[in-house]
């Protein structure tokens, strides 16, 4: 159980395009999910909480603009990359966290992690 | 403040030998969460160990153990018997009940372990 999966795990686009990925639960309801970027040999750094329904909150120093969150959903959220450039080239992992998770044995508002998509700008 | 630190960047031991992982944390919560996740060269977060500010035992599981120790704010890991596919990157994280928010999850630098055959 607690399975998250994140789409596509890799892409390559050009300067300039934008990118979505995917972020889904698959067998429990995430009212809240969040999106890490990790550049290479660093560690995770939360860029958003998303809550299903609601307006995404953005860690300080991150682009709402440019990097657009969608929770439609409890099983999903998305990551819009708008107008990507080289430097947002970076491995993007998503979390959810399965707030009744007391009542299936779980560990309340621990987050499970989706496989990351590695996303390369030319 | 919430903070997780890792001293050690980068572990390089030959197989067969013990290797431990150090973690030390900060916050003023009374209630919190310590995990301890591996990440291999595939990127994919693997999850190791849980443990709650409620329980000091520590814990084994095969070749992996961990020590926490509230009075020194440590959740250090020690791998025995290491082998080659434990290199991985280990990153412990401090996850706070009542800090306000989303609950976040605070990752340290993480430390990077190579094992040699």
């Amino acid at each position: 159980g607690a399975v998250v999966s994140q789409h596509p795990s890799w892409v390559i686009c050009k300067s300039g395009t934008s990118v979505k990925i995917e972020c889904r639960s698959l067998d429990f309801q995430a009212t809240t999910m969040f999106w890490y970027r990790q550049f290479p040999k660093q560690s995770l750094m939360l860029m958003a909480t998303s809550n299903e329904g609601s307006k995404a909150t953005y860690e300080q120093g991150v682009e709402k603009d440019k990097f657009l969150i969608n929770h439609a959903s409890l099983t999903l959220s998305t990551l819009t990359v708008t107008s990507a450039h080289p430097e947002d080239s970076s491995f993007y992992i998503c979390s959810a966290r399965d707030q009744y998770g007391y009542t299936s044995g779980r560990t309340p508002y621990e987050q499970y992690f989706g496989p990351g998509t590695r996303l390369t700008v030319t | 403040a919430q903070k997780v630190t890792q001293a050690q960047t980068e572990i390089s031991v030959v197989e067969k030998e013990d290797v431990t992982l150090d973690c030390v944390y900060e916050t003023r919560d009374t209630t919190y969460y310590l995990f301890w996740y591996k990440q291999p060269p595939s990127g994919e977060l693997v999850f190791l160990i849980r443990r709650n500010s409620f329980d000091e035992q520590n814990e084994i599981s095969g070749r992996y153990s961990w020590n926490f120790q509230k009075s020194t704010s440590s959740f250090n890991f020690t791998i025995t018997a290491s082998q080659v596919v434990d290199s991985a990157v280990y990153f412990c994280a401090l996850l706070t009940m009542f800090s306000g928010g989303y609950n976040k999850l605070i990752f340290g630098a993480g430390t990077r372990l190579a094992v040699h055959p």
